[in-house]
């Protein structure tokens, strides 16, 4: 069975701060790693995605993948009361998306 | 406007009696899925479908089917719902190799 574990949270950050939301997987031979964001009673939507080791950036956001530690990471900048949500980690295995179950972020204001 | 549809969106059943809850997307995807979500488990894959008349098996497919007749559509089946099906359903599609997954707005189904 490939594994996706996530800390279930909350996390709780101020705002203004920076958020980091960690997930480790449990194939070595995975190749592709998504980080989705839920708001409550929504479905979710794709934030970032990342192939190779190393680090990803799009505005705020930043993924961080690790293969040998089989880990991945997503920082937050600059978080806002807006970030509030679950987020969920995923890795592609083959044809198969795998979710953890997600991680609680709570920005306060 | 690129969307995924489901419907219904809400549904209370019985024990036992068939459903389906249909799925259509309109961006000529050739991948779609159906995933479940509960509390603390996070989104498990039940099916999915890499074209029409391709379909597998994701990790909780036992008592489900699914069926492609058509690129646009992939309906869910149970054909003998329990309570422990009770759960919230999404769609979701995705062009081949593409890494973003678009997902429909989520049935909510309770068996009762």
């Amino acid at each position: 069975q490939k594994e996706v574990e996530q800390n279930s949270g909350p996390l709780s950050v101020p705002e203004g701060a920076i958020a980091s939301l960690n997930c480790t997987y449990s194939d070595r031979g995975s190749q592709s790693f998504f980080w989705y964001r839920q708001y409550s009673g929504k479905s979710p939507e794709l934030i970032m995605f990342i192939y190779s080791n190393g680090d990803k950036e799009d505005g705020r956001f930043t993924a961080q993948l690790n293969k040998a530690s089989q880990y991945v990471s997503l920082l937050i900048r600059d978080s806002q009361p807006s970030d509030s949500a679950t987020y969920l980690c995923a890795v592609r295995y083959g044809n198969k998306l795998v979710f953890g179950a997600g991680t609680i972020l709570r920005v306060k204001s | 406007e690129a969307q995924v549809t489901q419907n219904p969106r809400y549904l209370i059943t019985v024990t036992g009696k068939k459903l389906t809850v249909t799925c259509s997307q309109n961006m000529n995807h050739e991948y779609m899925s159906w995933y479940r979500q509960d509390p603390g488990l996070g989104l498990r894959q039940i099916y999915y479908s890499m074209n029409v008349e391709v379909t597998d098996k994701g990790d909780v497919p036992e008592g489900y089917k699914v069926s492609r007749k058509e690129k646009r559509n992939f309906p869910l089946i149970l054909e003998s719902p329990s309570p422990n099906q009770t759960s919230l359903y999404f769609c979701a599609s995705s062009s081949e190799g593409g890494p973003k997954q678009y997902f429909g707005p989520g049935t909510r189904l309770t068996v009762t």
